[in-house]
C-alpha cells in the first residue's frame, strides 16, 4: 500500500522568492517518487523523479527535490519563483510494478500562486 | 520522445448520448495505458487500466458498462462514456508508461493533455 500527503493545498510566494512544496509518502516497498506539474486545462508534465541513487534530484525549469528516507519526504524546491511557475503540482509515489507498469498514487495537489 | 495525445481536447454533449475519447502514444508503443478522471481542484483518480489485446481492468467503484475501454492497437486506447449524464462531466486524462531505454523507462507515466467533457 502507498499514499501521498501534500501539505498545503495552496502555497503563495512572491516572484523571486524560494518555492517549497511539501510531500510526504508512505510505502511498504522502496518508493519511486515523482513530481508533476499541471497547467490549467492541460495534462500532467513530469518535473522530476527519484528511483534509486542520488537522493537530490534535479528536474526541469530549475526545480529540484530531495528524497529523505528517514523523514519519508520528497519536498520540491526552487530557489527563485517565476510568474510562469504558477500551476498545480502533484507529488506521486509508486512501488511494485503492476503487470509490468509502475502505477503512481497521487497526492491531492498543491496550487502554487506567484505574486509579482 | 514519449508523447501522448488525446482527442478531442474538449467535448460538449447532450445527456443520454455516448462520447468516445482517444488516447494515442505518438512515438512509442504502449501495451498498457491508464485512464484517470479529475474533478476540479482535485487529484487524479485512476479509473481503469487498458490492456492491448485483452479486457481492461477497472478500479473499484468504476462502472464497466458505463466507461467502455478498447485498446485496439499498441498506440491507441479509447474510452467511451456511454449514455452520458451531467455527473459524468469531468476532465479525463490518459497516460502510458515509458519504454526502456528510449522513453524514460517503464517507471514513468507520460500523460496526455486531457479531455474536458461537459454533459448538458
Amino acid at each position: 500500500a502507498q499514499s501521498v500527503t501534500q501539505l498545503g493545498s495552496h502555497v503563495s510566494v512572491s516572484e523571486g522568492a524560494l518555492v517549497l512544496l511539501r510531500c510526504n509518502y508512505s510505502s511498504s516497498v522502496p518508493p519511486y517518487l515523482f513530481w508533476y506539474v499541471q497547467y490549467p486545462n492541460q495534462g500532467l508534465q513530469l518535473l522530476l523523479k527519484y528511483t534509486t541513487g542520488a537522493t537530490l534530484v534535479k528536474g526541469i525549469n530549475g526545480f529540484e527535490a530531495e528524497f529523505k528516507k528517514s523523514e519519508t519526504s520528497f519536498h520540491l524546491t526552487k530557489p527563485s519563483a517565476h510568474m510562469s511557475d504558477a500551476a498545480e503540482y502533484f507529488c506521486a509515489v509508486s512501488g511494485v510494478p503492476s503487470g509490468g507498469s509502475y502505477i503512481p498514487t497521487f497526492g491531492r495537489g498543491t496550487s502554487l500562486i506567484v505574486h509579482p | 520522445g514519449a508523447v501522448v495525445s488525446q482527442h478531442p481536447s474538449w467535448v460538449i454533449c447532450k445527456s443520454g448520448t455516448s462520447v468516445k475519447i482517444e488516447c494515442r502514444s505518438l512515438d512509442f508503443q504502449a501495451t498498457t495505458m491508464f485512464w484517470y478522471r479529475q474533478f476540479p481542484k482535485q487529484s487524479l483518480m485512476l479509473m481503469a487500466t487498458s490492456n492491448e489485446g485483452s479486457k481492461a481492468t477497472y478500479e473499484q467503484g468504476v462502472e464497466k458498462d458505463k466507461f467502455l475501454i478498447n485498446h485496439a492497437s499498441l498506440t491507441l486506447s479509447t474510452l467511451t462514456v456511454t449514455s452520458a449524464h451531467p455527473e459524468d462531466s469531468s476532465f479525463y486524462i490518459c497516460s502510458a508508461p515509458g519504454t526502456y531505454p528510449a522513453s524514460g523507462g517503464t517507471d514513468t507515466q507520460y500523460f496526455g493533455p486531457g479531455t474536458r467533457l461537459t454533459v448538458l
